[in-house]
């Protein structure tokens, strides 16, 4: 079985340039999940989605950040225009599940890092 | 405060010792706990769920102390391959949330 890919796998841009991430989570796992993670942390969650639907997008900056889910399969996560502090490593993970738990279910993608220069 | 926070070490660990680090969460309501492994560079992967009895996978033990609000892991017989960091992730009602990691270091 595909696990979550992700691509591209890293990225380097000057500032004020946008980017986009592209995510295609495991076949059937309705839950997706984008994180942030930065050096020396732990991921920390940015949007969550059921199927097409946001259900958790409050640490989303959506100033700057925009996702999108539009079939509910596959997800592009956008940064635009990007800033030096938006240097992480960027992960997808997809669990089979719907609302609670799952944790135990969830398997993330290789993650895409980005540069901002 | 952080809502989950962990020791971030290193745990510097000789070869067949034992090793053991907790984890703290603040949200009482949590459900769910578990413990994820992430080599350097690499995703998080599930290393293991952590249930209130206490559970053990091979080396491993993980336990759940709900009144003092801390979950534990211990790994018996180190092996080198155990050097990693190891994430403590609290599920809230479907919301997941990772401390920031301990990291391992297993020497020969």
């Amino acid at each position: 079985e595909a696990g979550v890919v992700q691509s591209p796998r890293y990225k380097i841009i000057e500032k004020k340039q946008p980017v986009a991430f592209w995510c295609n989570p495991i076949s059937g796992h309705n839950t997706l999940y984008w994180y942030r993670q930065n050096l020396g942390q732990g991921p920390e969650l940015l949007i969550r989605y059921e199927n097409e639907e946001a259900v958790d997008d409050s640490q989303l900056p959506k100033d700057r950040f925009s996702a999108e889910r539009l079939k509910g399969v596959d997800s592009t996560l956008k940064i635009q225009p990007a800033e030096l502090g938006d240097s992480a490593v960027y992960l997808c993970a997809s669990i089979s599940g719907r609302g609670t738990g799952g944790a135990d279910t969830q398997y993330f993608g290789p993650g895409t890092r980005l540069t901002v220069l | 405060r952080k809502e989950v926070e962990q020791d971030p070490g290193p745990f510097n660990v000789p070869e067949g010792a034992t090793v053991a680090f907790n984890c703290t969460y603040s949200n009482s309501a949590s459900q769910s706990f578990f413990w994820y492994r992430q080599d350097c560079r690499k995703e998080p992967k599930l290393l293991m769920s952590v249930y209130s009895s206490g559970n053990e996978d091979g080396r491993f033990t993980a336990q759940l102390n709900r009144a003092s609000q801390y979950i534990s892991l211990l790994i018996r017989d180190s092996k080198l391959s155990d050097s990693a960091t190891y994430l403590c992730v609290v599920d809230s009602w479907g919301k997941l949330q990772f401390g920031a990691g301990t990291q391992v270091v297993v020497t020969p």
